[in-house]
């Protein structure tokens, strides 16, 4: 199975800060099949960004997905209120889906 | 927008079953796919397996292949998963979420792709 890993664990910033999360694959994603949910606590995830890049309808244009093959990137242009929460990246280049262990974006 | 409408938190004791119901609020799932994924207490989420109901068609994660089973009724509408022989570390919430994948005609097979739905999840506790 295709591990992903993402860094930092916590990211603590303040509103209007940009945010940068980082999400590393074991291999090539295939396809570049990756997406990106943002989850808050008591919540069901939500989905911001699919095949690397494209944000899912209605989401702000202050999410931006990047990244190709095993490196993959999550930027917040200026964090809001409502954005600090935990994010998940997960890939489906696989027959078995897999998500990294998340970071956790907190006011700082 | 269709709604995912899972069953009722669950009381389990270890090395029993437990069977989750996820319901399309618009009766059926449009021909996509149903996947289950659980969250343990303060943990990540984990991707269990997936059903496409109108084809009958699963995957399922080898961590649970030999004590999951995923069905659905497309007809109704409804998937469910069942996981036997519980213990403690299964204690989680589980989600129901529709899948945007692909069916390949040729193949014959459905590829489990992205979530863009999710019910609001099932805790299942597991206790003696």
């Amino acid at each position: 199975d295709i591990v992903l890993t993402q860094s930092p664990g916590t990211l603590s910033l303040s509103p209007g800060e940009r945010a940068t999360l980082s999400c590393r694959a074991s291999q090539t994603v295939v396809n570049n099949n990756l997406a990106w949910y943002q989850q808050k606590p008591g919540q069901a995830p939500r989905l911001l960004i699919f095949d690397a890049s494209t944000r899912a309808t209605g989401i702000p244009g202050r999410f931006r997905g990047s990244g190709s093959g095993t490196d993959f990137t999550l930027t917040i242009s200026r964090l809001e209120p409502e954005d600090f929460a935990a994010y998940y990246c997960q890939q489906y280049g696989d027959s078995v889906l897999t998500f990294g262990g998340g970071t956790k974006v907190e006011i700082k | 927008q269709v709604q995912l409408v899972q069953s009722g938190a669950e009381m389990k004791k270890p090395g029993s079953s437990v069977k989750v119901s996820c319901k399309a609020s618009g009766g059926t799932f449009n021909e996509n796919g149903i996947s289950w994924v659980r969250q343990a207490p303060g943990q990540g989420l984990e991707w269990m397996g997936g059903i496409i109901p109108v084809f009958g068609l699963r995957n399922t994660a080898q961590k649970f292949q030999d004590r999951l089973i995923i069905t659905a009724d497309d007809s109704k509408g409804i998937a469910f998963m069942e996981l036997s022989s519980l213990r403690s570390e299964d204690t989680a919430t589980y989600y129901c979420a529709r899948d945007l994948g692909i069916y390949d005609l040729v193949t014959a097979r459905y590829s489990f792709y992205y979530m863009d739905v999710w019910g609001k999840g099932t805790t299942v506790t597991v206790s003696s």
